[in-house]
């Protein structure tokens, strides 16, 4: 049980575009999920906290009209980063954590790359 | 503001050898600890945590923890380790919440383990 789905697992694009990247729980529902960003060797770094049905919060030094995100369901939290820069480049990676109690669950990460 | 402090980027340890890996952390309150592993390109598999009571905690694959309030610690353990132990392992901490889960989570910047043949 506890599986989070992240999609898609990996996306080349142009400098420019935007991308979205979604997060899913699958089996449990989830009131809030996290957004983090891991570049390469490094380690992750919380970028927002994503509650269902509000705003997401930010951290910071995160651009919240870079990295749009929303939570419009109680399984299902996207991450769009427009207008996409190779800086932008970096493995992200959500989370989930099941309504009430336990740790958060990991989703299998996106790698973007900004060509 | 909480931080996470892993001295050993890597270590390396022979296969059926015992390993410790390091952690300290720096959390104005009861911190909620966690140990996640992640093999390459792949997202984190959390290996045990600590909330409360008991200090040593049992995790999976053979791990186990134990949270040192008084050095602000919480090494990972393992007696006898396999080569499928090699990855890269995360500590980290967190604001807990009645749920027994935790707000966002600050890591540390992972040790990656080598084991040798």
């Amino acid at each position: 049980g506890a599986v989070v789905s992240q999609h898609p697992s990996w996306v080349i694009c142009k400098s420019g575009t935007s991308v979205k990247i979604e997060c899913r729980s699958l089996d449990f529902q989830a009131t809030t999920m996290f957004w983090y960003r891991q570049f390469p060797k490094q380690s992750l770094m919380l970028m927002a906290t994503s509650n269902e049905g509000s705003k997401a919060t930010y951290e910071q030094g995160v651009e919240k009209d870079k990295f749009l995100i929303n939570h419009a369901s109680l399984t299902l939290s996207t991450l769009t980063v427009t207008s996409a820069h190779p800086e932008d480049s970096s493995f992200y990676i959500c989370s989930a954590r099941p309504r009430g109690v336990g740790p958060q669950h990991f989703g299998d990460g996106t790698r973007l790359s900004i060509l | 503001a909480q931080s996470v402090t892993q001295p050993d980027i890597h270590i390396t340890v022979s296969e059926g050898a015992s390993l410790e890996l390091r952690c300290n952390y720096s959390y104005g309150a009861t911190p909620y600890l966690f140990w996640y592993v992640q093999s390459p390109g792949q997202g984190l598999q959390l290996l045990l945590k600590y909330f409360s009571g008991d200090t040593l905690v049992q995790g999976i694959k053979g791990f186990e923890a134990e949270f040192k309030r008084s050095q602000s610690s919480f090494n990972l353990r393992k007696p006898s380790v396999h080569w499928s132990d090699a990855a890269e392992y995360f500590c980290a901490v967190g604001a807990g919440y009645s749920g027994g889960g935790a707000d966002g989570l600050t890591f540390g910047k992972g040790t990656h383990l080598i084991i040798q043949p």
